[in-house]
């Protein structure tokens, strides 16, 4: 098993650019997630996913597009990059909302 | 508001010793707590999970206490290596199953 992937490792953006996030999971979990985590703070929940077709709302969503076409896929879109969204994305999957998170080895994202 | 405080920042200490991580949180109504330890340029990596009624779950050299009364868990590493140097994070599940997650502890094991 792969485990939890995530592409790139790295990307540099200009201001008002776009992009996409990729994730994937091969564990055939229903719920999976996505976080940004910023230097001093914890880990922020950005949207998430309880099953292919479903998508939710997290703590920080503003500026960031999800779908959920498949189970194994959650990519994530910045509709138009602004330098508050420099960070390092991560992106979860687990069996249930209770159970235990497999996190990837995250995207870390510039925005100049 | 749901909050997860970990304390301290940060630590060293030195190869060998023991030390412990602690982890105060408001989340009502709790449902589960987990420790994840972070290697630099790493993603999380679950350590432990409690629920309620658990008050101590080990994995290896590290053993988390949990008191749902005080509302207070802690992360105990037994004979530290230098691969322990991580940052770790704990996490509160509410009922509603949101994730509150802490900033983390910065761990420094010196050899």
């Amino acid at each position: 098993n792969a485990g939890v992937t995530q592409t790139p490792k790295f990307q540099v953006l200009k201001t008002g650019q776009s992009m996409t996030l990729q994730c994937a999971q091969d564990m055939n979990h229903e719920y999976m997630s996505w976080y940004r985590q910023d230097p001093g703070m914890g880990l922020r929940l950005i949207h998430y996913s309880v099953g292919a077709g479903i998508t939710d709302q997290g703590e920080v969503p503003n500026g960031y597009n999800v779908s959920r076409s498949t189970t194994e896929d959650f990519p994530l879109r910045l509709l138009s990059a602004a330098p508050s969204q420099t960070s390092v994305y991560f992106c979860a999957s687990s069996e249930g909302a209770e159970e235990t998170q497999y996190f990837g080895p995250g995207t870390r994202l510039l925005v100049l | 508001k749901n909050q997860v405080e970990q304390s301290p920042q940060s630590l060293i200490i030195l190869e060998g010793k023991n030390c412990t991580l602690q982890c105060n949180y408001t989340v009502s109504p709790f449902s589960n707590l987990r420790w994840y330890k972070q290697d630099t340029g790493r993603g999380p990596v679950s350590l432990t999970i409690m629920t309620f009624s658990e008050n101590t779950k080990s994995n290896g050299r590290y053993t988390a206490t949990l008191d749902a009364d005080t509302k207070q868990s802690s992360l105990h590493i037994t004979a530290s290596q230098l691969s322990d140097s991580a940052s770790y994070i704990c996490v509160v599940s509410a009922n509603d199953y949101k994730l509150s997650f802490g900033a983390g502890t910065t761990v420094t094991v010196r050899a």
